[in-house]
């Protein structure tokens, strides 16, 4: 069974950085790549971008590339997601969500909330 | 970008109705490998988003048959048939066949 587990709340402070993690089980981690989402309080879907484990490589949408660093680590099957200069904009729910079979967005984790304040 | 357009934002229904929600891109969304890449998530108050249908209309494992998807090109649309208590949820369009991904602005299903 396909489980993506993220990493508990996360409170930072204006100016400051985020870490969340993404871990994966289930099945090979570099076969699939792994997307972002954020979504803001009471907002729709907005996808960050994805990272292929097995290469590094990512892709992101042009809103993020300046907020958002992705990155995965193949030995502990985990994906992450940084996010940069919080300001009060960021605060959201962040998903990871693995590729499918011609869908991006085919498993989900539980969501991250994470609050900027000081 | 593709923008989708989802209507209506918001969709009240009975029990056993019937109901369909569209979602029209600002560009055709197939591919030049004949796959159309349109897909439909639901996502439950409190919950993480789920896949409901992908490429259209091909029904994720698990998802009931009450759901279906249509369309072509650029007007797409998800069909409950008969509507069920747990079908309460928002509902969002999504295209992957040109980055950056998007989604629809999403339409909320309630019970009358």
């Amino acid at each position: 069974e396909v489980q993506l587990q993220q990493s508990g709340p996360e409170v930072g402070r204006p100016g400051s950085s985020v870490k969340i993690s993404c871990k994966a089980s289930g099945y090979t981690f570099t076969d699939y790549v792994m997307n972002w989402v954020k979504q803001s309080p009471g907002q729709g879907l907005e996808w960050i971008g994805w990272i292929d484990p097995e290469y590094g490589s990512t892709d992101y949408a042009e809103k993020f590339k300046k907020k958002a660093t992705l990155t995965a680590d193949t030995s502990s099957n985990t994906a992450y997601i940084q996010l940069s200069s919080l300001t009060s904009e960021d605060t959201a729910t962040y998903f990871c969500a693995r590729s499918g079979p011609g869908c991006p967005f085919a498993y989900w984790g539980q969501g991250t909330l994470v609050t900027v304040s000081s | 970008d593709v923008v989708l357009t989802q209507t209506p934002p918001t969709l009240s229904a009975t029990i056993g109705q019937s109901v369909s929600i569209s979602c029209r891109s600002s560009q055709s969304l197939l591919h030049s490998n004949g796959n159309t890449y349109l897909h439909w998530l639901l996502q439950r108050p409190g919950q993480s988003p789920q896949l409901l249908i992908y490429l259209v209309s091909r029904l994720e494992s698990g998802v009931p048959n009450r759901f279906s998807g249509s369309g072509s090109g650029t007007d797409f649309t998800l069909t409950i048939n008969p509507v069920q208590a747990d079908d309460i949820a928002t509902y969002y369009c999504q295209q992957s066949r040109e980055s950056p991904w998007t989604f629809g602005g999403g339409t909320k299903l309630e019970l009358k």
